[in-house]
This record gives C-alpha cells, structure tokens and sequence, in this order.
C-alpha cells in the first residue's frame, strides 16, 4: 500500500524563521508530488506541484524539492509569518490511469508572532 | 470565477437516511474526485470520475455511490447513512494542467 508521511505533525516558530516541512512516500514510482495548505475549516489551497521529472518547485517564499530515489520531498518556507500558520498537506499520485492523491496526515504550522 | 463548489456546506442526518452531496466546476476538468477527510488521517479517495458517464472506486468506496451524468458536476450519494460516515467530504477536480482543485467540502454529521 502506498503511504505518505509527514514530521513533524506539529512545528511552531517564531515569526521570521526560515523553516523545513518533511514528506516521505514508500513507493519511488511517483508521477507527481503536490503540496497543499488547509487553513481550519476550509478547503484546501494547492501551493506546489513537482512533476517527477524535476527536483524542485519554486512560487514566493516556497520551495519544494524532490527526491524520488529517497521517497522524499521537502516544504521550505523563508521568513514565515503569521499568515504562513495552517495545516500543510503533501500528496502524491502514483503512476498508471487517474486515481486520485494519497495524503499524508499534515503538519500543523503556527508562526508565533 | 467560482473554480470548485460544493452543496450544501453543512448537513446533520439520522442514522439510515439517504442524501446526496453535489459537486459542480466551471473549469472544464475532465477528472473529478471525491475525498472524505477524518481526524487523524489522511484525505482518502472515495470514488473519480474520468470523464462524463464514467466513474471508478477509489480507497474506501463502501456505502456510496456516484454518477456524472454532466461533465461538470459529480455527485456523491449516501443511500443509508451510518454514523461511520461522519466526515468532511471534498470534491476535486483536474484538467490537463495535472493540479488538483479542491471545493470548500461538506461538513456531514450523522447520528
């Protein structure tokens, strides 16, 4: 079965640090990893997306890497804000016909200001 | 632009009672899925649909049934309502640009 983990499942900074949300998937045969962030009560808002063919993702103060022989992926935020506090989400879809995302359960992130 | 909505919001049901839950997007996405997210876990896929007039089971299928008689809507129905089934429910759907766009979801309780 094909899991995706993510640690911590909880991280709180203060505001300005630079920070590392981690992902790990069990099966290599990755087609994409998507991250997400869910504020509380709300749908969810797609931030990246890395196709497995590239290593790394970059919109703003994010960026997100790929590493398909470790099963890893990494979240890196720079100088996180308050507004950056919400749950992250990774997923990915694995390869072969159109089946949906498998989730990792979330890191909860709050940014102290 | 409204992307992904979802009917209705919220919704409290009595144990064996039926309801269905609609999902409609304005992108001209040919998959559509549907997500049950629990506390503790992970969104799982329930069913998708590839296409107008098809659907497939996803991860945790049991006790519901879909169709997409449009393609721009994919309905979710719960034909006997269990308590097991309480959950917030997501709708996604996806074009060519491989990106999964989520609706608001459906709070659904049932007692």
């Amino acid at each position: 079965k094909q899991e995706v983990t993510q640690i911590p499942a909880a991280l709180s900074v203060p505001e300005g640090e630079n920070l590392v949300l981690n992902c790990s998937f069990t099966d290599s045969a990755i087609y994409n990893l998507q991250w997400f962030r869910q504020d509380p009560g709300k749908g969810l808002t797609s931030l990246l997306l890395i196709q497995s063919s590239q290593r790394e993702q970059t919109s703003g103060r994010l960026n997100a890497s790929l590493d398909k022989s470790s099963g890893r992926s990494t979240l890196y935020i720079a100088a996180s804000q308050p507004g950056d506090s919400a749950t992250y989400l990774c997923a990915r879809r694995g390869r072969g016909g159109a089946d949906g995302l498998t989730f990792g359960k979330g890191t909860h992130l709050i940014i102290q200001p | 632009n409204a992307g992904v909505t979802q009917t209705p919001k919220f919704r409290v049901l009595k144990t064996g009672q039926s309801m269905t839950l609609l999902c409609a997007q304005d992108m001209n996405h040919e998959y559509m899925y549907w997500y049950r997210q629990d506390p503790g876990m992970g969104l799982r896929l329930i069913h998708y649909s590839v296409g107008e007039g098809t659907t497939a089971k996803g991860e945790v299928p049991d006790g519901y049934n879909v169709s997409r008689l449009k393609k721009q809507n994919f309905l979710l129905g719960l034909e006997s309502a269990a308590p097991s089934q309480t959950s917030v429910y997501f709708c996604a759907s996806k074009g060519s640009s491989y990106e999964q766009y989520f609706g608001p979801g459906t709070r659904l309780t049932v007692t």
